[in-house]
């Protein structure tokens, strides 16, 4: 069975950083692309980053390109999504998903405020 | 950035009715390989996106074949025959075409 386990999610202070992780089982997690989409509070899907199956290609939606960084550790079948200078608009609930969005985790919560 | 208007925002249908769920891009989303990738997902209440159909009209592992999707090159379409209660939820399109990969607004679906 497929399983995408997110975590790493909290409260923290605008501007200050924050790394998600999204454990993967139930498949070969180092032949798949994966990304990172969030879903603010009431409102619908964003896609923020996706990665290639090796680390080649990396996208990133261009509200979050240059202050959060998708990666992925293939020996330990994680992807990250490191998050800096965070803003009150980051504000979400973060899912990892396989593929062309095929599976997807049960998500994490990232809240930023003061 | 490819725009998904999605139409219309809401639904209420009684039980055992059909529906129909558009979704029109703002370009093509036949890609170089010549396939689409357009996907429709349902988020159920209090739950993750699960995708039910893929590449236009491919339905997923385990989802009912009340479940269908059609359409070409810019407009799509998704129709559920026979709503059942378990349908509830909101229904998003996905074109994974054409980077950054962008969703409809979606479309609520309330039973009667």
């Amino acid at each position: 069975e497929v399983q995408l386990v997110e975590s790493g999610g909290g409260l923290v202070q605008p501007g200050r950083s924050l790394k998600l992780s999204c454990l993967a089982s139930g498949f070969t997690f180092s032949n798949y692309g994966m990304n990172w989409i969030r879903q603010a509070p009431g409102k619908g899907l964003e896609w923020v980053a996706s990665i290639s199956s090796s680390s080649s290609y990396i996208y990133y939606a261009d509200t979050v390109k240059g202050r959060f960084t998708i990666s992925r550790d293939n020996a330990k079948n994680t992807l990250y999504l490191q998050m800096t200078s965070l803003r009150s608009e980051d504000t979400a609930l973060y899912y990892c998903a396989r593929g062309r969005s095929s599976y997807w985790g049960q998500g994490v919560m990232v809240t930023v405020s003061s | 950035d490819v725009v998904m208007t999605q139409t219309p925002p809401s639904l209420s249908v009684a039980i055992g009715q059909s529906v129909s769920i558009s979704c029109k891009s703002s370009q093509s989303l036949v890609a170089s390989d010549k396939n689409t990738y357009l996907n429709w997902l349902l988020q159920s209440p209090g739950r993750s996106p699960k995708r039910l159909i893929y590449q236009v009209s491919k339905l997923d592992s385990g989802v009912p074949d009340r479940f269908s999707g059609s359409g070409s090159e810019k407009d799509f379409t998704l129709k559920i025959s026979r709503v059942e209660a378990e349908d509830l939820g909101v229904y998003y399109c996905l074109q994974g075409t054409h980077l950054p990969h962008t969703f409809g607004s979606g479309t609520k679906l309330e039973i009667k």
